[in-house]
């Protein structure tokens, strides 16, 4: 059964990449990897998804190594608004599997 | 454009009392699921469905039961309230992707639960 781990905390400033990492092992070849982001007292909202290489939209990029062991959210330029929880979520051994979250902060 | 709805948005229960938590959706999504989050930790899946008249355990279904008889409503039923069960429940739905994994779930607002 695949884990996923994510650091509890990150700071950074107005303007700068922010990247977040999440590890995750025993998932399948095709398992897509799904980050989603949650402001206080809200309930968590799609960021991106992708299962390999890398993906970008309008708000975010995730890459995806050959290995499929981890992914990286990254946030360009983050602005204090991007201030919130950000969790990836896997699919592995027919469960969906969140990880724990990472509290991102931002300052002016 | 509703979304997702959960009804209530806050709950006192004491020990003992059962309730119901609502959420319906206006998507015509096939898969919906229920959540809780105690503070500060991440989202633990409680019962998901993948249509009407199809329930399944998620990974904590203990003191909790659903049921799903339209395609638009979910309803979480907690019998026998405990302190355990103290949490923010939030309900969540999704089209159905044939890769599971591939859904996007979009959530409701939450419903904050304490039981004392």
């Amino acid at each position: 059964l695949a884990k996923t781990t994510q650091p509890i905390s990150m700071d950074s400033y107005e303007g700068q990449e922010v990247n977040i990492t999440c590890s995750h092992n025993n998932i399948a070849t095709n398992d897509y990897i799904t980050w989603y982001q949650q402001f206080p007292s809200q309930g968590p909202r799609f960021i991106i998804q992708g299962y390999k290489t890398k993906v970008t939209n309008e708000v975010a990029s995730l890459f995806i190594p050959a290995d499929r062991k981890s992914s990286t959210l990254s946030l360009p330029r983050v602005s204090l608004s991007d201030t919130a929880v950000y969790y990836c979520l896997v699919y592995s051994n027919y469960q969906l599997i969140w990880g724990a979250g990472t509290k991102l902060i931002i300052k002016p | 454009n509703a979304g997702v709805t959960q009804t209530p948005k806050f709950r006192i229960l004491k020990i003992g009392q059962s309730m119901t938590l609502q959420c319906a959706q206006d998507m015509n999504h096939n898969y919906m699921y229920w959540y809780r989050q105690d503070p500060g930790m991440g989202l633990k899946l409680i019962y998901y469905s993948v249509g009407a008249g199809i329930t399944d355990k998620g990974e904590v279904p203990n003191g909790y039961n659903v049921s799903r008889s339209t395609t638009e409503d979910f309803p979480l039923r907690l019998e026998l309230a405990a302190p355990s069960q103290t949490s923010v429940y939030f309900c969540a739905s999704s089209s159905a992707e044939r890769d599971i994994a591939k859904n996007i779930q979009y959530f409701g607002a939450g419903t904050r639960l304490s039981v004392l």
